[in-house]
């Protein structure tokens, strides 16, 4: 199987603009979800996706948005960039079939898109 | 407010010791806990977990051990090796309507031969 893959691998924005990143999991994995990664701060969960509807949110502003399509491909928008929101956004699919807790909650991670914002 | 902490930012470790990687949470709502590596340039890649109903798991060089009441968890690396350079990150998950796993800040464990 393929894994996580997230475009672009870089990106570079200047202030105020707007940027869409995407995310295909791999094959099979229903769930997405998004983390920003900063030094000093760790992962930053962001949202979970499953089956196109938004279950959970971290603490990040509404410029921040994602949507998940009916082939569970995600998107993560943000909105009016600030210098803070330069950052690596790691995108990360669950390997569970049926949506129940279990021994298995490991996530799969892309490689990520590393934002620049000047 | 963290609810998921890894105090140290960086440990050094001599190949062949034993690396000792300690993450602390503070929601009781987290019930599984797992550790990821991450190398630079890719995203992380699980390591090792552990339900809240269990003390301790192995699996090879690497095990983690839960203190629930000190909501306390370590990973232990014996024996280390140079390519388990890398950062390591701790996370606690809960099911709130939906997946909820926290991260905590990474510790960059150097391991030098």
């Amino acid at each position: 199987k393929a894994g996580v893959t997230q475009t672009p691998r870089y990106l570079i924005k200047t202030r105020g603009q707007q940027v869409t990143l995407s995310c295909s999991p791999i094959s099979g994995h229903r769930s997405v979800s998004w983390y920003q990664q900063t030094p000093g701060q760790g992962l930053q969960f962001l949202f979970e996706y499953f089956s196109e509807t938004q279950r959970n949110k971290g603490n990040f502003p509404g410029r921040f948005s994602g949507r998940q399509f009916s082939n569970s491909r995600s998107e993560m928008n943000v909105s009016t960039l600030e210098l803070g929101d330069s950052a690596l956004y790691l995108c990360a699919s669950r390997d569970r079939a049926i949506d129940r807790r279990g021994t298995n909650e490991k996530l799969f991670f892309g490689s990520g898109t590393q934002l620049s914002v000047l | 407010d963290q609810q998921v902490k890894q105090n140290s930012p960086s440990l050094s470790v001599q190949e062949g010791r034993i690396s000792i990687l300690n993450c602390d949470y503070t929601n009781s709502m987290f019930d599984y806990f797992l550790w990821y590596k991450k190398y630079p340039a890719e995203g992380p890649t699980f390591l090792i977990s552990i339900s809240s109903i269990k003390d301790k798991n192995e699996d090879g060089r690497f095990t983690v051990f839960l203190n629930k009441s000190a909501k306390h968890l370590s990973l232990h690396i014996v024996p280390s090796q140079p390519g388990d350079s890398a950062v390591y990150f701790c996370a606690a998950s809960a099911w709130v309507g939906g997946f909820k796993t926290i991260f905590g800040a990474g510790t960059r464990l150097f391991v030098k031969a």
